[in-house]
C-alpha cells in the first residue's frame, strides 16, 4: 500500500531563516506532487505541483520554491522566511496515469510552521 | 470564476441527530468531488469521492450526493457521535486541461456534536 510522509511535523522559526520541509511517498513510482498550505482562517491553497523529477509548476508568486530530486521525495524551502509564511503545509500525491487517477489525492498529515 | 463554497461555517447538534453538510461550485465541469475530514492540526483525511458520472457514494454513514447541473453536494451523516466532530472539507477537481490534481477547496465547515 501506497504511504506520505512529512516531516518535520512541528517548526518553528525566526524571520529571514532558511526553511526545508519534505515529504515522501512509498508504494508507488512515478506520483504527481503536491503542497498545499493552510493559513490561519483561509482555506487549502495549492503551492507547486510536480508531474516528474525536476518538474515543477507554482501557482502562486511567493517567497516559497519546491523540488523534486527523486521519484517519491519532494521539498518545499525558502532562502528567508517571511511572517507571513506561517501555515500548515500538506504534502500530497496522485497517481501519475490516467485523469481519474490523477484526481484522486492522498495528503499526509503535515507540518505546521510558525514564523516569529 | 470557479469558486467552492461550504455553508453552514459551523455546525453545533446533539449527539444522535443527522448531520446535513452543503457545499457548492459554481462550474459544472469538474472531474470529481472529495470529501475530507481535518480533525485539529491533523491532515486531510478523504472520506469519500464522487465522480462526475456519479449522482451518489456511500461508505458506512457516511452518503454523498452529487448534482452536477445544480452544483451541489451535500454529505449525509447519521445517527452523528461525539466523534465525529471536526472540519469537514470538499473540494472540487474542474475540468480543464490544466488542472489535473489541483484541488479547490471549500472553507470548510467545523462541526461540534454534543454528548
Amino acid at each position: 500500500s501506497q504511504t506520505i510522509h512529512q516531516w518535520p511535523a512541528t517548526l518553528v522559526q525566526p524571520v529571514g531563516s532558511p526553511l526545508s520541509l519534505e515529504c515522501t511517498v512509498e508504494g508507488t513510482s512515478n506520483p504527481n506532487l503536491y503542497w498545499y498550505r493552510q493559513a490561519a482562517g483561509r482555506g487549502l491553497q495549492l503551492l507547486f505541483y510536480s508531474v516528474g523529477i525536476g518538474q515543477i509548476s507554482s501557482e502562486v508568486p511567493q517567497n516559497l520554491s519546491a523540488s523534486r530530486p527523486q521519484d517519491r521525495q519532494f521539498i518545499l524551502s525558502s532562502k528567508k522566511l517571511l511572517l507571513s509564511d506561517s501555515g500548515f503545509y500538506l504534502c500530497a500525491w496522485s497517481s501519475g496515469t490516467g485523469v481519474t487517477g490523477a484526481n484522486v489525492l492522498t495528503f499526509g498529515a503535515g507540518s505546521r510552521l510558525t514564523v516569529l | 470564476k470557479q469558486e467552492v463554497t461550504q455553508i453552514p461555517a459551523a455546525l453545533s447538534v446533539p449527539e444522535g441527530e443527522n448531520l446535513v453538510l452543503n457545499c457548492s461550485f459554481t462550474d459544472s465541469a469538474i472531474y470529481n468531488l472529495q470529501w475530507f475530514r481535518q480533525d485539529p492540526g491533523k491532515g486531510l483525511t478523504s472520506l469519500l469521492l464522487i465522480q462526475s458520472s456519479q449522482r451518489e457514494q456511500t461508505s458506512g454513514r457516511l452518503n454523498a450526493s452529487l448534482d452536477k447541473s445544480s452544483g451541489r453536494s451535500t454529505l449525509y451523516i447519521a445517527a452523528s457521535q461525539p466523534g465525529d466532530s471536526a472540519t469537514y472539507l470538499c473540494a472540487v477537481s474542474w475540468e480543464t486541461t490544466d488542472s489535473w490534481g489541483k484541488l479547490q477547496f471549500g472553507a470548510g465547515t467545523q462541526v461540534v456534536v454534543t454528548p
